[in-house]
């Protein structure tokens, strides 16, 4: 039982350039999150998929796209690469109820030069 | 605006003390409270779930929760060097858009052997 994995650990992009950042998780969560992290501002939701079929904005999702593959996938995609979205990004899971606990992944750090 | 404020510390404490940490939320329709345990470099780990006033422990954790005076904190009893961290305190609000998490910034804890 790994819980949620994220692909890939690090990633160096140049401005431009675009991406997909990989979620699975294996507790059989119908919701899912990205959050960034940022020094100073703390976690900030970017979408979150609370069923299979379904996404949602957060409090950033500008700059970002997500797909919710099937019930254990959800990826991020960056389009065209900012300075600004240097971050850590982690995803999380949770049951389906609202307001339920949820459970991250180790995180990807991306360095967007 | 959904906000979610903590002391940015550092906290010390000697190891064997009780450290308390503390998070107010401005939201008064909130109604989930979770404490995350995040050590550098890693992802938010959950240590604590609250939803009713009153206290709730948990081995040498306890959250309590005043929802009158829109407070939550986590006492750590018998504090020792490995709960050095920094703690995050994080709110869902009620009805729509129950799935998200508002995060503080997180208090710094330093253990002292």
């Amino acid at each position: 039982n790994a819980g949620v994995t994220q692909t890939p650990k690090f990633q160096v992009l140049k401005t431009g350039q675009s991406m997909t950042l990989q979620c699975a998780q294996d507790m059989n969560h119908n919701s899912m999150y990205w959050y960034r992290q940022d020094p100073g501002m703390g976690l900030r939701l970017i979408y979150y998929s609370a069923s299979e079929g379904t996404t949602d904005k957060g409090e950033v999702p500008n700059g970002y796209n997500v797909s919710r593959l099937n019930k254990r996938e959800f990826s991020l995609r960056l389009e065209s690469a900012a300075p600004s979205q240097t971050s850590v990004y982690f995803c999380a899971s949770s049951a389906p109820l609202g307001g339920a606990e949820q459970y991250f992944g180790p995180g990807t750090r991306l360095t967007v030069t | 605006q959904k906000e979610v404020e903590q002391n940015s510390g550092p906290l010390s404490v000697p190891e064997g003390a009780i450290a308390s940490l503390n998070c107010t939320y401005s939201d008064r329709g909130s109604q989930s409270f979770f404490w995350y345990r995040q050590y550098s470099g890693k992802s938010p780990e959950l240590i604590m779930s609250i939803y009713s006033n009153g206290d709730k422990e948990d081995g040498r954790f306890t959250a309590q929760l005043n929802k009158a005076s829109q407070y939550v904190s986590l006492l750590i009893r018998d504090s020792q060097p490995s709960d050095s961290a920094t703690y995050l305190c994080a709110v869902i609000a009620a009805g729509a858009g129950s799935y998200q998490l508002t995060f503080g910034k997180g208090t710094k804890l330093s253990v002292i052997p």
